[in-house]
């Protein structure tokens, strides 16, 4: 079983669509949850990082942690064309050193006019 | 702010041959850096974790001798592929830790063909 699950897609919505991208992970020390944006050919761009369970807000990002059930969200808003790239989620935890990130797959979503 | 630049953004090279990429923190300092490859349609594997002045740490299974990584300043890791062959055919991004922070910032790849 992998440590971090993700639907790889492709997941394709219309415009103004409300999109919901999830992960499971097994690893109950994970505290570090993040989701990048990748375009293709690009390097992974930071979206949202969060700590604690909850909701974080940011424009049209809400980023959703719930600890108990290991699983965590990412809701876009009002989609748009430009939305349209890999979500990968990545989780840590919290070390002497490295901090690696544990990657989800990612899921493909393409937004379409 | 928390920008990372890769060098070069592609390159194809001949089997056996050695190709060296550069990974710069542009406008911070990141005394830790860490390597990825990415095979299509896969997510991000961690190669190694590179810090500075000191070895870096490599992942199980991969090859230090391989993958040489070098990370002499806090703005500057190379990751040099030696005796390349055609499974060695990537993307490579790199990615670098402001101070103790969890968050990472990703260059925008290299991408590796060799022929």
């Amino acid at each position: 079983q992998k440590e971090v699950e993700q639907d790889p897609g492709p997941l394709s919505v219309p415009e103004g669509a409300i999109v919901s991208l999830n992960c499971t992970y097994s690893n109950s020390a994970f505290q570090y949850f993040m989701w990048y944006r990748q375009y293709s050919r690009k390097g992974p761009e930071l979206l949202m990082y969060t700590y604690s369970s909850g909701n974080k807000e940011d424009g049209r990002f809400t980023a959703q942690v719930d600890k108990s059930s290991k699983y965590i969200s990412l809701f876009i808003r009002d989609s748009q064309p430009s939305d349209s790239a890999t979500y990968l989620c990545a989780m840590s935890v919290q070390t002497g050193g490295g901090n690696k990130l544990t990657f989800g797959t990612g899921t493909q979503l393409k937004v379409e006019l | 702010g928390a920008v990372v630049s890769q060098h070069p953004s592609w390159v194809i090279c001949k089997s056996g041959t050695s190709v060296k990429i550069e990974c710069r923190s542009l406008d911070f300092q990141a005394t830790t850096m860490f390597w990825y490859r990415q095979f299509p349609k896969q997510s991000l594997m961690l190669m190694a974790t590179s810090n500075e002045g000191s070895k870096a740490t490599y992942e199980q299974g991969v090859e230090k001798d391989k993958f040489l990584i070098n990370h002499a300043s806090l703005t500057l890791s190379t990751l040099t592929v030696t005796s390349a062959h055609p499974e060695d055919s990537s993307f490579y991004i790199c990615s670098a830790r402001v101070g103790s922070g969890n968050e990472q910032f990703f260059g925008p790849g290299t991408r590796l063909t060799v022929l």
